[in-house]
């Protein structure tokens, strides 16, 4: 079955860098990959959705990118603030007759000022 | 623009005690509708997802059962509940299009 990787490990990123966030899959490409953001106690919320035949995707200071061939999406937040310190989930959707999207167990990303 | 509700945000409850989750969602109609779990740093299990009224998926064997007795309203419960069912449930709506999915706040359940 499909499996999805996600750094277990905390990413500290000092502020004003480059913070780069990894997904990665294990059987056959999705149909598309989607990125969520999610605070402490909360739910999550939706950032950005790449499909299988997108290389890349661009918001404000947020790009995703997606390469089927190593099975791999990066999520990159350009510009770090202390603001986007969160844990961040990546969501596969094989598109087929089961509505379930496979999620990561999410990232915890820390930005210091 | 679309809401969703969720309540009660946190609730303890004895084991054995029954259960009942309420989810509703303002300003769409017809969407699909789902129950994750959520433990301490793990990703989201889905529960239950529902594509219209009446109609209920189940994807894990457990002690909860899920209902839609209108189109925008999602109920999740158990009649006794146990320690295992602790933790943090969400319920989220998408579209027919099913691309995004949008979650309501939560509800931090304990059972002691």
């Amino acid at each position: 079955s499909q499996k999805i990787e996600q750094n277990s490990e905390a990413l500290n990123i000092q502020e004003g860098k480059t913070a780069t966030l990894t997904c990665n899959y294990t059987n056959y490409s999705p149909a598309y990959l989607q990125w969520y953001r999610q605070d402490p106690g909360r739910g999550p919320v939706f950032l950005l959705l790449i499909r299988e035949n997108e290389k890349e995707k661009r918001k404000e200071r947020l790009k995703v990118t997606f390469d089927t061939t190593l099975k791999q999406s990066l999520f990159h937040i350009t510009a770090s603030q202390p603001a986007d310190s969160a844990t961040y989930l990546c969501a596969l959707d094989m598109m087929d007759s089961n509505y379930q999207l496979i999620w990561g167990a999410g990232t915890k990303l820390i930005i210091k000022p | 623009s679309q809401t969703i509700h969720q309540w009660p945000a946190t609730l303890v409850q004895p084991v054995g005690s029954p259960l009942s989750l309420e989810c509703t969602v303002e300003g769409t109609s017809n969407p699909n509708l789902y129950w994750y779990r959520q433990a301490a740093g793990r990703g989201l299990q889905l529960l239950f997802y529902s594509v219209g009224i009446g109609q209920i998926s189940s994807e894990v064997p457990q002690n909860l059962s899920a209902s839609r007795p209108q189109d925008r309203q999602f109920i999740l419960s158990s009649k006794k509940l146990l320690l295992s069912d602790s933790g943090f449930y969400l319920c989220a709506w998408s579209g027919r299009a099913r691309e995004t999915q949008y979650f309501g706040p939560g509800t931090r359940l304990l059972v002691l």
